[in-house]
């Protein structure tokens, strides 16, 4: 089993539809959690960090579940300029690496 | 402006002929670390440092070299590069324990490398 598993798309949504993607991880020890999201051909950029309270960035929601290893991305009225890969990503409990474990990416493509 | 900035962006080059891609960040980031991207693998360590003088093998180290004499830079060699070695690479950096945004890490734009 990989140590953190995504659905790799692509999800084919329409303009302002509302999407969801989910994200399991291996590690129950794991720390801190995050989205990124990467454009084609680009560097990842930090979308949101995770909290175990749930949080919300605009049209997005993240939201943790450790009893159930998963963690979730909810966008709402979602944008063109929203077609992207969505990269899970977790940080390992790995000493004094900082050492992110990325999932391989959920693709999302919003047509108009 | 606060960046992490690689070059080359893009290098073709031929198999055995040493290369050094540069990474340097202006952010005053203790920890620097390489990552390589390829399909159906998505993003792997390579090596990774924890402040100057201090660097450790991540999960693909073989083939490669790092050294950080500087806080700011962190470069990249291979001493001999292979086909197997064609990928896409990324720099990234992140702030000193302690700090709020620890684990946070910030990405330059990627170093596309095809070995021929």
């Amino acid at each position: 089993r990989k140590e953190v598993e995504q659905d790799p798309g692509p999800f084919n949504v329409p303009e302002g539809a509302t999407v969801a993607f989910n994200c399991t991880y291996s590690n129950s020890a794991s720390q801190s959690f995050f989205w990124y999201r990467q454009d084609c051909r680009k560097e990842p950029k930090l979308l949101m960090s995770v909290y175990s309270s749930g949080n919300e960035d605009g049209r997005f929601t993240a939201q943790l579940n450790r009893a159930s290893q998963y963690i979730s991305l909810l966008i709402r009225d979602s944008k063109l300029s929203d077609s992207a890969t969505y990269l899970c990503v977790v940080k390992a409990n790995a000493g004094n690496n900082r050492k992110l474990i990325w999932g391989l990416g959920t693709s999302l493509a919003v047509n108009p | 402006e606060a960046q992490v900035t690689q070059n080359p962006r893009y290098l073709i080059t031929v198999t055995g002929k040493k290369l050094t891609v540069t990474c340097s960040q202006n952010m005053n980031h203790e920890y620097m670390s390489w990552y390589r991207q390829d399909p159906g693998l998505g993003l792997r360590q390579i090596y990774y440092s924890m402040n100057v003088e201090v660097t450790d093998k991540g999960d693909v180290p073989e083939g490669y070299k790092v050294s950080r004499k500087e806080k700011r830079n962190f470069p990249l060699i291979l001493e001999s590069p292979s086909p197997n070695q064609t990928s896409l690479y990324f720099c990234a950096s992140s702030p000193r324990p302690g700090q709020l945004a620890k684990n946070i890490q910030y990405f330059g734009a990627g170093t596309r490398l095809s070995v021929l």
